[in-house]
């Protein structure tokens, strides 16, 4: 049963830092890994997806890599800003051909302080 | 620009009542999920479908949940009867998978029905 870890579970950062969040997944055989960002009383936003083919995927301040035989994903954000406050999911889905049941982790809740 | 509606927004009822929360994909979109979100055990994924077909349900109590599409606007998830464990937000998402290649669809995810079971 694929099982993901995210750490650390909660980050309090100075405005204008540079920050990595973690994510482990236990089973390696994935189609593709997505971060997600979910406001408090909100639902998920879609960050990135990355492709079992793909090493990272970049948007913006936002940099995701993938090491698919090391079972591990990074969430980069460059210069953080307070309106990045939010909790950060990370997600993989298996490499099924039915495929689209994505597996959570428990999440990174972020504060970045003005 | 298009976004999950979902409806409603809160629901407060008492234990042994009838639950219908609904939600409205993406138009064109053809994979709709259903999430549960709590505390305790996180995201849960309940239910999948593509093309309106149920494709995966094996995370819901089949005994009092039931998901339905009964058409490519709709999607409902019916709770008979709801219990305080049921206590949670529910999320719908909607996705489009390309030439039937499983997995390339990003979810879309719905603001979320907050439901409370007395």
């Amino acid at each position: 049963k694929q099982e993901v870890t995210q750490i650390p579970a909660a980050l309090s950062v100075p405005e204008g830092e540079n920050l990595v969040l973690n994510c482990s997944f236990t089973d390696s055989a994935i189609y593709n890994l997505q971060w997600f960002r979910q406001d408090p009383g909100k639902g998920l936003t879609s960050l990135l997806l990355i492709q079992s083919s793909q090493r990272e995927q970049t948007s913006g301040r936002l940099n995701a890599s993938l090491d698919k035989s090391s079972g591990r994903s990074t969430l980069y954000i460059a210069a953080s800003q307070p309106g990045d406050s939010a909790t950060y999911l990370c997600a993989v889905r298996p490499r099924e051909t039915s495929g689209s049941r994505l597996t959570f982790g428990e999440g990174t809740q972020l504060t970045v302080n003005p | 620009d298009a976004r999950v509606t979902q409806t409603p927004r809160d629901k407060v009822t008492e234990m042994g009542q009838e639950v219908t929360m609904r939600c409205q994909p993406i138009l064109g979109h053809n994979t709709v999920f259903w999430y549960r979100q709590t505390m305790k055990q996180g995201l849960e994924l309940l239910a999948y479908f593509r093309n309106r077909a149920p494709l995966d349900d094996s995370g819901m109590p089949k005994d009092r949940f039931s998901a339905e599409m009964p058409d490519a606007t709709l999607a409902t998830l019916k709770i008979q009867p709801s219990e305080p464990r049921d206590s949670a937000v529910y999320f719908c998402a909607s996705g489009l998978v390309l030439d039937g290649r499983a997995g390339t669809d990003t979810q879309y995810f719905g603001p979320g029905t907050r439901l409370t079971v007395l």
